[in-house]
């Protein structure tokens, strides 16, 4: 069974700019998290997804947005980005809520210059 | 607010040692742990879920407790090889909802020497 993709894997881009970053989690899996992984800040929970809807938000501000397809895939968007925002940003599949152990991505680095 | 640490936060051990990794949390309410290894610039692995039901759970050569009354789970790695080389976190998911939030320990950075 296929793990946790992300694309891509790598970005670089520049203050000002947007960004859109994709996740297919496990085959069968309906639950999508994304987490911002710094040095400074450790791993911070962005978001969580299941069956297209929002279920839960971190304290992120709204340039920081996600949505989910029908299929389970999921992507999230950075608008303006900052220098800040620079991260490795991961995504985690589970089956469906809380009670499932959940599955990370390799995860996507974004370099904002 | 929950908040989780992870002592220590480096640790170094010759091949073949047993080791002991740390974890507490500050709100005892919590529904399940897990515990995660993380490669250099990789992503994180599952090694261990512990429903709150539970009190271990076992895993080859690891073993993970959970504690909640005093907030505290330990994760048992025993004869440690080379590759357990990593970054070791803890996270729990709070008691509330069915939202799957985790939220992650500051983490352990395990090297095992030859």
């Amino acid at each position: 069974k296929a793990g946790v993709t992300q694309t891509p894997r790598y970005l670089i881009k520049t203050r000002g700019q947007q960004v859109t970053l994709s996740c297919s989690p496990i085959s069968g899996h309906r639950s999508v998290s994304w987490y911002q992984q710094t040095p400074g800040q450790g791993l911070q929970f962005l978001f969580e997804y299941f069956s297209e809807t929002q279920r839960n938000k971190g304290n992120f501000p709204g340039r920081f947005s996600g949505r989910q397809f029908s299929n389970s895939r999921s992507e999230m968007n950075v608008s303006t980005l900052e220098l800040g925002d620079s991260a490795l940003y991961l995504c985690a599949s589970s089956l469906i809520d809380r009670d499932n152990e959940q599955f990370f991505g390799p995860g996507t680095r974004l370099t904002v210059l | 607010k929950q908040e989780v640490t992870q002592i220590p936060a480096a640790l170094s051990v010759p091949e073949g040692e047993n080791l002991v990794l740390n974890c507490s949390f500050t709100d005892s309410a919590i529904y399940n742990l897990q515990w995660f290894r993380q490669d250099p610039g990789k992503g994180l692995t599952s090694l261990l879920l512990i429903q709150s039901s539970q009190r271990e759970q076992t895993s080859g050569r690891l073993n993970a407790s959970l504690d909640k009354s005093s907030g505290r789970s330990t994760l048992y790695i025993a004869a440690s090889q080379p590759g357990d080389s990593a970054t070791y976190l803890c996270a729990v998911i709070p008691n509330t909802g069915t939202a799957s939030k985790l939220t992650f320990g500051t983490g352990t950075r395990l090297q095992v020497t030859l």
